[in-house]
């Protein structure tokens, strides 16, 4: 238990669907991410939020839409995915004074995306 | 082109053997983290090494950031089946930047 949810876990879904993910952390943190995990690729930074602020969006596109209602939820919608966009994503938070993070990450357990 | 490259990418070793896997960057990181990811799970920090030619120990892990804080090894001493997982580098300038990850197996 890292004090970071992710829900679902498992989540398959066609090209037209619409979907979300969500993940929740209850470790009292100020940042929260999205990150990209495919097989034999670095993890991919894809949202950073910092006191429900986003400061990065490393291009991506914009069939994944991010939510951050409050410091303690984030969200990740679906739209429109293409097959290559199955992988794992990761959530996590981390307690960042400022600017973008180099703080140590705490991750939630993931959420596997197929895409068919 | 990789920021950090990890290496070797895969690494299956017997219960009591040592291991050592390696983490390279041409550019230069103001600390860098190891994490330990285990099937089906997120990846956990195992340690944060800051200053060059620093040596961190946890328990029969040990870890090294080079001189120069472009590198960094991370160590297994007696590797048991609880250290199998994917170990992930990641480097720290103004944001993370995460290696491949090094895939190790220990075979009971």
């Amino acid at each position: 238990e890292t004090g970071v949810t992710q829900t679902p876990r498992h989540l398959v879904m066609g090209m037209t669907n619409k979907k979300s993910l969500k993940c929740e952390q209850h470790l009292g943190h100020n940042a929260m991410y999205w990150y990209k995990q495919s097989a034999k690729k670095p993890l991919e930074l894809m949202f950073v939020y910092s006191l429900e602020e986003r400061v990065e969006n490393n291009s991506v596109p914009s069939r994944f839409s991010p939510e951050c209602p409050n410091s303690s939820h984030l969200f990740l919608h679906l739209h429109t995915l293409q097959p290559e966009d199955s992988a794992l994503y990761l959530c996590a938070s981390s307690q960042e004074n400022v600017g973008i993070s180099t703080g140590e990450l705490f991750f939630g357990e993931g959420s596997r995306l197929t895409v068919l | 082109t990789q920021l950090l490259e990890q290496s070797p990418q895969f690494l299956s070793i017997q219960e009591g053997e040592n291991l050592t896997v390696y983490c390279n960057s041409s550019s230069v990181f103001s600390s860098l983290q190891w994490y330990r990811q285990e099937p089906g799970e997120g990846p956990v920090l195992l340690v944060t090494v800051v200053t060059g030619g620093e040596v961190k120990k946890l328990k029969r892990l040990t870890f090294q950031f080079g001189d120069a804080r472009k590198d960094s090894s991370l160590h297994i001493t007696a590797a048991q089946p609880g250290d199998t997982g994917l170990y992930l580098c990641a480097g720290a300038d103004y944001k993370l930047s995460f290696g491949a990850g090094t895939t190790v197996t220990v075979r009971a």
